[in-house]
């Protein structure tokens, strides 16, 4: 079975800095991957996907994730982080037969001013 | 587009009622919805995969008569919660596969749910 590992439960970084949000999967064959934000007591908004093709895929709001085969892993960078990306965010896995999606536990982004 | 509406957000209900959480696709046709519940600072977890026309997929460890999935059109999936306890209060989303351009995976905007 799949399975998603977010190492980091919780990073705080100031405002302007770069940010990396770690995501690891175990998969066992080419999976698709995304990454979602949820601000409190809302939905998840799809940040990017990885379906195939270039591995270093562009999101929505200056977000990007590189895929990175040889070390499972599909982590989301941003060069430059505002306020507003403090929430929630979630990296996921699409699994075979239901189709559902395998989430990872989470990392809450604070963002210092 | 892919859109899907989750209603309500926010109900407050009493020990051994029951409360009905709807999903709508309003610009797509989900033949497949999906359901789960999200735990305070906790991640999301699949209780039940609905099918339009046929029996819900439940995860194990999911009562199915507690937690009873319709699925009768192709852009409405329900979720009942029946005979709540304050143990059901919890955060629940529904989310759909969105098939055209690998478009991926589009989610309501949840429902809080408090059994009192």
């Amino acid at each position: 079975a799949q399975s998603v590992t977010q190492p980091d439960i919780h990073i705080t970084v100031s405002e302007g800095a770069s940010l990396e949000l770690r995501c690891n999967y175990s998969y066992g064959a080419t999976p698709y991957l995304f990454w979602y934000v949820q601000s409190p007591g809302q939905g998840l908004q799809l940040l990017l996907k990885y379906f195939s093709g270039d591995t270093l895929v562009q999101g929505i709001k200056g977000f990007e994730a590189e895929f990175k085969r040889s070390q499972s892993s599909f982590n989301l960078r941003k060069p430059s982080v505002h306020w507003s990306d403090a929430a929630e965010y979630f990296c996921a896995v699409e699994g075979t037969g239901r189709r559902a999606l395998t989430f990872g536990s989470g990392t809450r982004l604070q963002v210092q001013p | 587009g892919a859109v899907v509406s989750q209603h309500p957000s926010r109900v407050i209900c009493k020990s051994g009622t029951s409360v009905k959480i709807e999903c709508r696709s309003l610009d797509f046709q989900a033949t497949t919805m999906f359901w789960y519940r999200q735990f305070p600072k906790k991640s999301l977890m699949l209780m039940a995969t609905s099918n339009e026309g046929s029996k819900a997929t439940y995860e194990q460890g999911v009562e199915k008569d507690k937690f009873l999935i319709n699925h009768a059109s192709l852009t409405l999936s329900t979720l009942t919660v029946t005979s709540a306890h304050p143990e059901d209060s919890s955060f629940y989303i529904c989310s759909a596969r969105v098939q055209a351009l690998n478009y991926g995976y589009t989610f309501g905007s949840g429902t809080r749910l408090t059994v009192v």
